[in-house]
């Protein structure tokens, strides 16, 4: 059982409202990740982080923006959430010194009305 | 940066039947493959993976397969039951870098 924990599960929200998905894990990772899964199940890379202080873009331009303060916990942030926003949101992370799996959270499902 | 293809987008398969999921990948760097299965309303959890050391690796009904010449390697599931029913994805990466992932195959299997 992966140790890594996203709240909330689900959030249907206004359009303009800002919001914050969280994503925690106890593993000690260093590497952490966030994909955007659409409707046709592709993942899409629109942030990562090798460790604290350090973020970079991923593959897919996102509007979103990331921190990470602290090596367990690793927020994504919507200043002004838009329809085209909706989409579910998979938080993952590794450790870096090994090529070893990535293990996902369970994700939040963000409907933007 | 790595590209790595997956075929089918969907398969069915009848109840004790094997499925095939093959995946390609374009760096040669590449050498850690991972396979993750998504269940409906869960995160992707790693079912099997291989390392470009080994060419096969077996885990109760399920194998996979690489050819690093070829740059392709392939999931087989034997001996399918309902509860293989989910999404595949296939994934390439390299020491240090970031994982890319194939574009999913949704496997249903028919009781």
């Amino acid at each position: 059982e992966a140790d890594i924990y996203q709240t909330p599960r689900y959030l249907v929200i206004g359009t303009g409202k800002k919001i914050t998905l969280e994503c925690s894990q106890t593993m000690g990772h260093d590497k952490m990740y966030w994909y955007q899964q659409d409707p046709g199940m592709e993942l899409h890379l629109i942030h990562y982080s090798y460790g604290v202080n350090s973020t970079e873009k991923g593959d897919l331009s996102s509007e979103s923006t990331v921190s990470r303060i602290r090596t367990e916990h690793f927020p994504l942030t919507l200043e002004s959430a838009r329809p085209s926003h909706t989409s579910q949101y998979l938080c993952a992370s590794s450790l870096e010194q090994m090529n070893t799996e990535a293990f996902f959270g369970q994700g939040t499902r963000l409907t933007v009305v | 940066g790595e590209n790595v293809e997956q075929h089918p987008s969907t398969l069915s398969v009848q109840e004790g039947d094997s499925a095939v999921i093959k995946c390609t990948y374009s760096d040669s760097a590449s050498n850690y493959f991972p396979w993750y299965k998504q269940e409906l309303g869960k995160g992707p959890q790693l079912i099997i993976d291989i390392r470009s050391n080994v060419g096969e690796k077996k885990d109760q009904r399920i194998a996979v397969t690489l050819n690093k010449t070829a740059k392709h390697f392939s999931l087989h599931i034997t001996e399918t039951q309902p509860e293989d029913s989910a999404v595949y994805f296939c994934a390439a990466s390299t020491y240090g870098n970031q994982f890319y992932f194939g574009t999913g195959t949704s496997l249903t299997v028919i009781p």
